[in-house]
């Protein structure tokens, strides 16, 4: 069975720090993996995803994440956080079996950027 | 154009009642997923509904049911609440199946099981 997870519940950074979000995966399958970003009273929106190819995958609002299969991983990192990046990030998990497209997330890690 | 859209936005309900939430997905998009998002907790799937088929159900009670209209729109009913009921229920919906196609997330309903 798939699952993520999110070593940290919380991570405090000042304005205009570099910041890493950690996910590790277990799968006994070739995977799909996302990141999520979720702001106060809202949805989820799609940061950034790894489907095949560079195993460097950049998303929008600066985020990169890097997909290391030998460790399992698919770390999130920004050079430089901004006040408006404090929100709770997901990172999830597919199959890619192509019978569906389900997602099995994370607890998420809630990144707290202070001025 | 016009994201996923759910309604209705908040919702209180006492124990034992029942509840039906909706969905209307983006114009275009054949699939619907459900998932449920308890405070402090990733989201949990709940059920996946492709040309109004179910193709996939996550590990919930049977209280829980979806169906999926011709207008690929859907509503997830939740029979017998219990107060483990309370959370956030998103919908997202994609133009297929395969994990490729993104899921677009709705704004959620937040139930609240008195």
């Amino acid at each position: 069975a798939q699952s993520v997870t999110q070593l940290d519940s919380q991570v405090p950074v000042f304005e205009e720090a570099p910041v890493e979000l950690r996910c590790n995966y277990s799968s006994s399958v070739s995977v799909y993996l996302f990141w999520y970003v979720q702001y106060p009273n809202q949805g989820l929106q799609l940061l950034l995803k790894y489907l095949s190819g560079s195993t460097l995958v950049k998303g929008i609002n600066g985020f990169e994440a890097e997909f290391n299969k030998s460790q399992t991983s698919f770390h999130l990192r920004k050079p430089s956080v901004h006040i408006s990046d404090t929100a709770e990030y997901f990172c999830a998990v597919s199959d890619g079996n192509g019978a569906t497209n389900k997602l099995i997330f994370g607890t998420g890690t809630l990144l707290a950027v202070q001025p | 154009d016009a994201g996923v859209t759910q309604s209705p936005t908040h919702l209180i309900k006492t124990r034992g009642q029942q509840v039906t939430l909706r969905c209307s997905p983006i114009s275009g998009h054949k699939s619907v997923s459900w998932y449920q998002q308890v405070l402090g907790q990733g989201p949990q799937f709940i059920f996946q509904y492709y040309e109004k088929e179910e193709r996939g159900r996550g590990n919930f009670p049977d209280r829980f049911s979806a169906r999926q209209f011709p207008n690929y729109s859907s509503e997830l009913n939740v029979n017998a609440l219990l107060l483990g009921d309370s959370a956030l229920y998103l919908c997202a919906s994609s133009l297929g199946l395969g994990s490729y196609n993104e899921q677009f997330f709705g704004p959620g309903t937040r139930l609240t099981v008195l």
